[in-house]
């Protein structure tokens, strides 16, 4: 089955600890995304990927840290640094610029 | 900075009564407004793609509009499943690789 995959789809952490989200494609897609979504604000831009071994900061990338190695993974670490790290975090690839983005099934990471 | 708003924030209907959603936005030139539906607790879906000001994409019960400013996404007769967030994003010419969300509009058809 073609799609996206995250995991794990909920997640615990204390304070202090990094934490990473796996997130792994087979549409063979050369984009790949990071969204945080929060109660009432909307999905906001963490990461992202239009290649392997390069990646951009988005509007929230402090306290995230990412990596692309290979074209089917994308695997956001959120690190001590980030302040407030509970929410849902989305990922999602698209085919090229100009064409919808498709997302997994979301992580709901919470600090303890 | 590119802008999207979304109206209403809420909205309840009946079974069956017909209605729309809004999405304004303001970016220097549009390459695509999409739409998706959003269930709680699971990741968004993918519906529409719109390229230019005239465009109209159907599905089932659901029809989506676009003007140079904003775009409609049309509910008609719709039924209890159709209960969810829709989200409205766009991208800009430059910037393409970044896709900016609206805060979406939640949807409550009541039987």
């Amino acid at each position: 089955d073609g799609g996206i995959t995250q995991s794990p789809k909920y997640l615990f952490r204390k304070e202090g600890q990094n934490v990473t989200l796996s997130c792994e494609q087979n549409l063979n897609h050369d984009a790949m995304y990071w969204y945080r979504q929060d109660p009432g604000q909307g999905l906001r831009l963490i990461y992202y990927s239009q290649i392997v071994n390069d990646f951009q900061k988005g509007d929230i990338a402090e306290g995230y840290s990412v990596s692309r190695e290979k074209k089917e993974s994308f695997p956001l670490t959120v690190t001590s640094a980030q302040k407030n790290p509970t929410a849902f975090y989305l990922c999602a690839s698209g085919n090229s610029m100009n064409t919808e983005a498709f997302f997994g099934q979301g992580t709901r990471l919470t600090v303890v | 900075e590119d802008q999207v708003t979304q109206s209403p924030e809420a909205l309840r209907l009946q079974e069956g009564e017909s209605s729309s959603l809004n999405c304004s936005y303001t970016v220097s030139g549009l390459r695509g407004l999409f739409w998706y539906r959003q269930d709680p607790g699971k990741g968004p879906e993918f519906l529409f793609t719109l390229y230019s000001a005239g465009e109209e994409k159907e599905k089932e019960r659901l029809k989506a509009t676009l003007t140079k400013k904003e775009s409609f996404l049309h509910i008609t007769a719709p039924k209890p499943e159709d209960s969810a967030t829709y989200l409205c994003a766009v991208r800009e010419i430059q910037g393409a690789q970044k896709l900016v969300f609206g805060q979406g509009t939640r949807l409550t058809i009541n039987p």
